[in-house]
């Protein structure tokens, strides 16, 4: 079946630039997370969503990063702005149920590269 | 959330099993222990978990220490395609309904041919 789809693959903004990041989660799966992983190391949480709610975005690192998902499905995370430091890969995963067993499903994530 | 220790990297032979180890001494007792591997250019993808008892499914083994301090990953035949960063991860309540999954930097797993 379909996994996490996230796009674009690949995307390249100059700085100041802002950028919208999409994320197609497993149909009826109620959790979704981003990440943001820099080179060489392992993924950091950003922020959480219950459905629709947001309830927890602890991770992210500006007022710059914003995510949304209206309907409770699609997800999309918009930086503001761009910086070098935002260069990264953005990690969106999706779980049937926010429970401590229920495993978390990656998509390939957006490689972001800001110049 | 509690720590994990992986080694950084390790070695194995193509057909040959590899064990994986993970420290976690100040783990609670409602963490679960998940596993999950990135291979390069890929998101993170699903190993195993568990909580006390050692697990099994079509990818590997999880054998956990009786005290739940330590614990290994088991794959049984490793092939090329095994070749990947593998976290060892303590999953617990982060709140607001939260169970986010914490990374570390994980090991290295080379698989020679």
């Amino acid at each position: 079946g379909a996994g996490v789809s996230q796009s674009p693959r690949y995307k390249v903004a100059k700085r100041g630039q802002d950028v919208a990041l999409r994320c197609d989660p497993i149909s009826g799966h109620v959790s979704l997370f981003w990440y943001q992983q820099a080179l060489g190391q392992g993924p950091e949480f950003l922020t959480y969503f219950q459905n629709e709610a947001q309830l927890d975005k602890s991770g992210l690192p500006s007022d710059r990063f914003f995510a949304e998902r209206p309907e409770g499905s699609v997800s999309t995370l918009k930086i503001q702005r761009t910086q070098q430091e935002d260069s990264a890969v953005y990690l969106c995963a999706s779980s049937l149920a926010g429970t401590l067993d229920s495993p978390l499903h990656f998509g390939n994530g957006t490689r972001l590269t800001v110049t | 959330d509690a720590k994990t220790t992986q080694p950084n990297s390790m070695e194995s032979n193509e057909e040959e099993p590899v064990h994986l180890p993970c420290n976690h001494s100040t783990i609670s007792g409602t963490d679960y222990i998940h596993w999950y591997r990135q291979l390069p250019s890929q998101g993170p993808e699903y190993v195993i978990h568990g909580l006390t008892s050692n697990v099994n499914n079509r990818m590997a083994s999880l054998a956990i220490a009786e005290d739940r301090k330590s614990s290994t990953l088991i794959l049984h035949r490793a092939t090329l395609r095994d070749a990947a960063v593998y976290y060892c991860i303590l999953r617990d309540y982060s709140g607001g309904s939260n169970y986010k999954l914490t990374f570390g930097k994980g090991t290295l797993l080379t698989v020679n041919p």
